[in-house]
């Protein structure tokens, strides 16, 4: 079946080691999204790739990269993760084309992220 | 600025009841899309709906249905004779086609289905 896959599951890291979550989709979409969601909130977008186009929030921290080196695959960067960025991070999907924007988003199952 | 309110933190039902879970938005342009998703225990966020600005016809997908109305800026969601498989964190949120994929979402409802 078509889907998103998040790797992995589960990850645990040392405060202020760098981590790197992954994404791929067989869904051949052209927009790729990364959400934070802490315990008990909302879903907060932190950036998303429109094709190759990059487009950061405005309130993203700096310690958040991204890359996405072809149309399957994007990459969650934390450089120097603290405490506070433990949480679930949501991989999300959809197909945007300039008549039909807006399109619904396809999540993964999210790669929940603890800080030691 | 685009904002979606959802007022019910937790509602509690017993099986077969029927269950209404509230959404409503604030939006400046003229159009926007509007969205339910439902997020269960295991943590996948599943699409439900998509409903654009300009189409305010009811819509009723088996034991679901949203009633969009435009005047009061509220897009609710009914479920009809609640299973406990229905149990999850259901989320409203908001796309305005001014800021193109941007989806900001409500701050969720917990619905607890009990047999």
């Amino acid at each position: 079946d078509a889907m998103v896959i998040q790797n992995p599951r589960y990850q645990v890291t040392q405060f202020g080691k760098p981590v790197t979550l992954s994404c791929s989709q067989t869904l051949n979409h052209n927009v790729m999204y990364w959400y934070q969601q802490k315990s008990s909130q909302a879903p907060k977008l932190l950036f998303h790739y429109y094709d190759k186009d990059f487009n950061n929030e405005a309130d993203t921290p700096d310690n958040f990269q991204s890359r996405r080196p072809n149309t399957s695959f994007c990459f969650l960067d934390i450089r120097s993760p603290g405490l506070g960025d433990a949480a679930m991070y949501l991989c999300a999907t959809s197909r945007d084309k300039g008549q039909q924007p807006n399109q619904p988003q396809h999540f993964g199952d999210g790669t929940r992220l603890s800080i030691l | 600025a685009q904002k979606v309110t959802q007022a019910q933190t937790e509602i509690s039902v017993v099986e077969k009841e029927d269950v209404t879970l509230d959404c409503v938005y604030e939006t400046r342009d003229t159009t926007y899309y509007l969205f339910w998703y439902k997020q269960p225990p295991s943590g996948e966020l599943v699409f439900l709906i998509r409903r654009n600005s300009f189409d305010e016809q009811n819509e009723i997908s088996g034991r679901y249905s949203w009633n969009f109305q435009k005047s009061t800026s509220s897009f609710n969601f009914t479920i009809t004779a609640s299973q406990v498989v229905d149990s999850a964190v259901y989320f409203c949120a908001l796309s305005e086609a001014t800021y193109g994929n941007k989806l900001v979402f409500g701050a969720g409802t917990i619905l607890r289905v009990k047999s």
